[in-house]
């Protein structure tokens, strides 16, 4: 068990549908990274924040958006989902420090399995 | 610009020993990591390596070579649990002077009895 947790862990729903994916970052860790992973695809990275702020995109749709709250807690919003979105999304955080280092170690949750039919 | 090289896939012998190697091209080396991720489920660390050599964890060990661009997973007395995907993954630092961790595709090993 990383410490990092991701509700659902699985989710069922129609094209043109929006959801909201949540995380839980380990205690302690001001990071949270979403990423994307098709069926037998790499790990895509969307978006990272850092202590409420909006740090790095990746190749995160128009379609899609994140935020992280005071609590440290973040949700990805996906909206007008099509077939192709269908995938598994993760959720990792880390401590960060300036310099990176070990900290930096990157801790998954268990992801959320899309479906959109 | 920014890129990671590692075989798609691989097989091995239960009892083997097996290495993965990962090429990179990066502007700001600052770290390489090793995931290891079973199908459907989440990456889960291996390894961390910033300077050259050898870390050793048990039957699990990573190399690296920054003059080289290169890195190395060696696991010994492979077992049928050690089928999975191994992720090599590096922390560059990026002209906006942020951190950002460019992952590779992934390698398959697949581990016969």
């Amino acid at each position: 068990d990383s410490g990092v947790t991701q509700t659902p862990k699985h989710l069922i729903t129609a094209t043109g549908q929006r959801v909201t994916l949540r995380c839980s970052p380990r205690s302690g860790d001001l990071s949270v990274y979403w990423y994307q992973q098709s069926l037998d695809q790499g790990l895509q990275f969307l978006i990272h924040y850092y202590n409420g702020e909006e740090r790095a995109k990746g190749n995160i749709l128009e379609r899609f958006s994140a935020q992280q709250f005071p609590d440290l807690h973040s949700e990805l919003n996906l909206s007008s989902l099509e077939l192709g979105d269908s995938a598994l999304y993760f959720c990792a955080s880390s401590v960060t420090h300036m310099y990176g280092g070990a900290q930096e170690t990157q801790y998954f949750g268990p992801g959320t399995r899309l479906l959109v039919l | 610009g920014q890129n990671i090289d590692q075989p798609t896939e691989m097989t091995a012998t239960e009892g083997a020993i097996v290495q993965i190697n990962c090429t990179y091209q990066t502007s700001g080396f600052n770290g390489l990591f090793w995931y290891q991720q079973h199908a459907g489920e989440a990456p889960t660390f291996l390894s961390y390596n910033v300077l050259d050599g050898l870390e050793e964890k048990g039957r699990f060990s990573s190399f690296l070579s920054r003059s080289k661009g290169y890195s190395y997973l060696l696991l010994k007395e492979l077992q049928m649990k050690d089928s999975a995907s191994y992720l090599c993954a590096v922390r560059d630092w990026n002209a906006d002077s942020n951190y950002q961790l460019i992952w590779g595709a992934g390698t398959k090993l697949i581990i016969k009895p």
